[in-house]
């Protein structure tokens, strides 16, 4: 089966950069979707079709993907982006839609 | 505004069944696919399964293949999914999320999810 693979943690100060990296074999071929889920809280869309963005999310938030690499970024990082963040795609083999193994992002 | 609420969830004992139910409002429920997704507690997220708008297109994890049947009531703005022999490793926060599109493509995502109804394994 596909497997989509996370860093387990990125640490990030108030104000940076944090990029999210979601690997599996020839990603840029599918579309990658993005959720943010904070503590006790469904997971929210915040990305989708490997860059659009739902009405309402930041334009902090972006994503490219390309190869065997998809990348979630979240630029002038605020306290409130402190998250579990998943990416998700379709694996047309097994007819299954398949997350990653999700990211903790944690604000210094 | 879109709301899904989930119910149904409880304590079963190993090889038990329950029935989680969805009840959806704020959109035209027949004109969207629907999926089930759990998540073990502490761990990340899992599809179960999903169901197209008219009920002609349903997938399973193969986790769960022969155990669950996914199903709708458009009449009645409510999913489904009938869980049986539970096993331990069924023990999960299971959500209902509402697709992008009606039939469940290569291209959905979830765009709105409900807070989730735990299911509990144990005897």
């Amino acid at each position: 089966s596909y497997v989509l693979t996370q860093p387990p943690s990125v640490s990030v100060a108030p104000g940076e950069t944090a990029r999210i990296s979601c690997g599996g074999d020839n990603i840029g071929s599918k579309s990658v979707h993005w959720y943010q889920q904070k503590p006790g809280q469904a997971p929210v869309l915040v990305i989708y079709y490997d860059r659009d963005r739902p009405s309402g999310i930041p334009e902090r938030f972006s994503g490219s993907n390309s190869g065997n690499t998809a990348t979630l970024t979240i630029s002038r990082v605020e306290a409130g982006d402190e998250a579990d963040y998943y990416c998700q795609v379709w694996d047309r083999s097994s007819d299954s839609y398949v997350f990653g193994t999700g990211t903790k992002v944690t604000v210094l | 505004e879109v709301q899904l609420v989930e119910s149904g969830g409880g304590l079963v004992k190993p090889g038990g069944s329950l029935r989680l139910s969805c009840a959806a409002s704020g959109f035209t429920f027949d004109d969207y696919a629907m999926h089930w997704v759990r998540q073990t507690p502490g761990k990340g997220l899992e599809w179960v399964s999903s169901i197209s708008w008219n009920s002609n297109k349903i997938g399973y994890a193969d986790s769960v293949k022969g155990r669950v049947t996914i199903s709708r009531d458009n009449a009645k703005n409510s999913l489904y999914l009938q869980l049986n022999s539970l096993r331990a490793e069924d023990m999960a926060l299971y959500y209902c999320a509402k697709d992008i599109g009606g039939t469940a493509a290569g291209t959905s995502h979830f765009d709105n999810w409900g807070q989730g109804t735990l299911v509990t394994v144990s005897s």
